[in-house]
């Protein structure tokens, strides 16, 4: 089943605690993104890659670190947790690069807590 | 910049219709729609693409115009699986790399029997 991927689902730390966020696709696909959801605030994107180690910045991207090591793989990195953090987060990936051509395939979302 | 959804919230009967509408602050390349049901992940629509292209998806319709930097979207005889939170993420001109959107804050509907 063509899907992506996160892990954990569910994440509950505390401030300064490192932590990663794996997310994985399996369609091959070249973009992937990153993403918090706040209510109200809408979907905001934190980093982006457009192929393996090729990523950029979003629009929060503050707090966060990425790395695309493999094309399949792109784990969220939160090095120093704060509690200013804890939102719902989205990964999500696209097939080819075209502007605005294609579209997102979102995870499942990992809500995470930082006390 | 975010663009601005409006309304924030809209509850309809069903078979009622409904507008959803995206303003951007910056010239337009592309608006997408995605629409995220409660704890589930937002989920493709539609994509608009300047120049007029249009991609559909199911009974739900929208309108790109360009100058305006705006987008609709119309659900037409809304149906009880039309709830949830309706997003529009606009890419924008200058930003031409890859599919970097930005998203709306969201727009609720709520179809009641």
């Amino acid at each position: 089943e063509a899907q992506v991927t996160q892990n954990p689902r569910y994440l509950i730390t505390v401030t300064g605690k490192k932590l990663t966020v794996t997310c994985s696709q399996n369609m091959n696909h070249e973009y992937m993104s990153w993403y918090r959801q706040d209510p109200g605030l809408g979907l905001r994107q934190i980093y982006y890659s457009m192929n393996v180690e090729v990523t950029d910045k979003g629009d929060v991207p503050e707090g966060y670190k990425v790395s695309r090591k493999e094309k399949r793989n792109f784990p969220l990195i939160l090095e120093s947790p704060s509690p200013n953090q804890t939102s719902l987060y989205f990964c999500a990936s696209s097939p080819h690069l075209g502007q605005g051509y294609n579209e997102q395939f979102f995870g499942p979302g990992t809500r995470l807590t930082v006390l | 910049q975010q663009p601005v959804q409006s309304p924030q919230a809209v509850i309809l009967r069903e078979g009622e219709d409904a507008v959803i509408n995206c303003s951007s602050s910056k010239a337009l390349y592309s608006v997408h729609w995605y629409r995220q049901k409660h704890g589930e992940a937002p989920v493709f629509l539609m994509i608009l693409l300047k120049g007029g292209e249009q991609k559909g998806h199911e009974k739900i319709s929208a309108s790109f115009n360009e100058k305006k930097q705006q987008s609709s979207l119309y659900l037409t005889a809304s149906q009880l699986s039309y709830s949830g939170t309706y997003f529009c993420g606009t890419g924008d001109m200058i930003k031409a790399a890859g599919n970097k959107l930005t998203f709306g804050g969201g727009t609720r509907v709520l179809v009641k029997p």
